[in-house]
């Protein structure tokens, strides 16, 4: 089955402590992407990658950081120093970054932290 | 600029009826713009999208009707189900290849 997997669905950390969320994908795409999801808020873009070994951020950056070291994975890093890390948060890809490429979702990891 | 506005933050349908969200931005940069619908708890997928140079299109019960000159364009989903609860967000996608999405909407159909 091809698609976008996300580990773990849910994921609880104490306050200070960095936390990196995964993300896999085996659809062959280039362009990948993490979007935080609040409620009322819509989902909102912590960075994205078109290419291997480059990223670039997206809207709401501060307090994330990513790497693109192998074309299938995207991990992001959720550090202490972001203000209000409780979200749900969700990986897509797409072929490309080309505006009319289909971005595809995984299932999201829902992060709380107490 | 960059923003896309949508609307109602939530809806309830019933059963048959016809659900309408509505969603407008202001950058005339957009140029793709798609819906997509999230049940509870999975991410988001791809339910239908249009392009500029159309005013409407249809796929099965959902439509999409543009209007480029009120920088609107809108969701129809005709005779409404139950299963079409989820939330549904518009977004729009520039040259840049990156989605703006709304702030989405909570639909209920009730039986």
């Amino acid at each position: 089955d091809g698609g976008i997997t996300q580990s773990p669905k849910y994921l609880f950390r104490k306050e200070g402590q960095n936390v990196t969320l995964s993300c896999e994908q085996n659809l062959n795409h280039d362009a990948m992407y993490w979007y935080r999801q609040d409620p009322g808020q819509g989902l909102r873009l912590i960075y994205y990658s078109q290419i291997v070994n480059d990223f670039q951020k997206g809207d709401i950056a501060e307090g994330y950081s990513v790497s693109r070291e192998k074309k299938e994975s995207f991990p992001l890093t959720v550090t202490s120093a972001q203000k209000n890390p409780t979200a749900f948060y969700l990986c897509a890809s797409s072929l490309q970054q080309r505006p009319h490429d289909e971005q595809y979702f995984g299932p999201g990891t829902r992060l709380t932290v107490t | 600029q960059q923003q896309v506005k949508q609307s109602p933050q939530s809806l309830i349908v019933q059963k048959g009826g016809i659900s309408i969200i509505n969603c407008a931005y202001e950058n005339t940069a957009f140029d793709y713009f798609p819906w997509y619908q999230q049940f509870p708890g999975k991410g988001p997928a791809l339910l239908i999208a249009i392009r500029p140079d159309v005013s409407e299109k249809k796929e099965g019960r959902f439509t999409i009707s543009f209007n480029k000159s009120a920088k609107q364009f809108s969701l129809h989903i005709m005779d409404s189900q139950p299963g079409d609860s989820a939330t549904y967000f518009c977004a729009a996608n520039n040259q840049g290849g990156k989605l703006i999405f709304g702030q989405g909407t909570e639909l209920s159909v009730k039986p």
